[in-house]
């Protein structure tokens, strides 16, 4: 079973539709959760980190962990053609720097 | 927040060659930075970590003999590719990590390299 599991899309959605990323996980020790957004041809940037299961929100953003189900969300409210881009979950154990990362999904949102 | 750099953003060379790629952390200064290689529609995939005054540690599976890590300052690292074949042909991303107010070690990522050998 692979450390994480993220669907590569693509997704595809209208302006304004709320999208809903996913992925799960099987390493009981990543304490940290994070998403990172990353446009073509570009290095990811930070979205949002958690590292406790439930919501986080920071404005059309909201992550969601579920520890017991070892399952991520990152939700993003009223999408905008800006938020193009692929979208990688990744992970940190306690204690260390290497990040694991997800495949990432390519979302394109349609004006 | 914090800003890495990479030069060149692309290069194409020749089957045989090597291709040096630095990646610099402009405004903090980095003990530790990180390699990836990101094929297209993979994720991004850690080949080492590159320690500032000590040898760099590989993942496994990535020949440290063909991926030269020096890390000459603290806030510059370089990755060679020696003897460059088709196959290495892939997106290079560096990050370094920073303390800071918000998460822990928090990684900032250089815009990638893009390396073809033709």
């Amino acid at each position: 079973q692979k450390e994480v599991e993220q669907d590569p899309g693509p997704l595809s959605v209208p302006e304004g539709a709320i999208v809903s990323l996913n992925c799960t996980y099987s390493n009981s020790a990543f304490q940290y959760f994070m998403w990172y957004r990353q446009y073509s041809r570009k290095g990811p940037e930070l979205l949002m980190y958690t590292y406790s299961s439930g919501n986080k929100e920071d404005g059309r953003f909201t992550a969601q962990v579920d520890k017991s189900s070892k399952y991520i969300s990152l939700f993003i409210r009223d999408s905008q053609p800006s938020d193009s881009a692929t979208y990688l979950c990744a992970y940190l154990q306690g204690g260390s720097e290497k990040l694991v990362f997800g495949k990432g999904t390519k979302l394109t949102v349609n004006p | 927040g914090a800003v890495v750099s990479q030069h060149p953003s692309w290069v194409i060379c020749k089957s045989g060659t090597s291709v040096k790629i630095e990646c610099r952390s402009l405004d903090f200064q980095a003990t530790t930075m990180f390699w990836y290689r990101q094929f297209p529609k993979q994720s991004l995939m850690l080949m080492a970590t590159s320690n500032e005054g000590s040898k760099a540690t590989y993942e496994q599976g990535v020949e440290k003999d063909k991926f030269l890590i020096n890390h000459a300052s603290l806030t510059l690292s370089t990755l060679t590719v020696t003897s460059a074949h088709p196959e290495d042909s892939s997106f290079y991303i560096c990050s370094a990590p920073t303390s800071g107010a918000g998460l822990r070690n928090e990684q900032f990522f250089g815009p990638g390299t893009r390396l073809t050998v033709l």
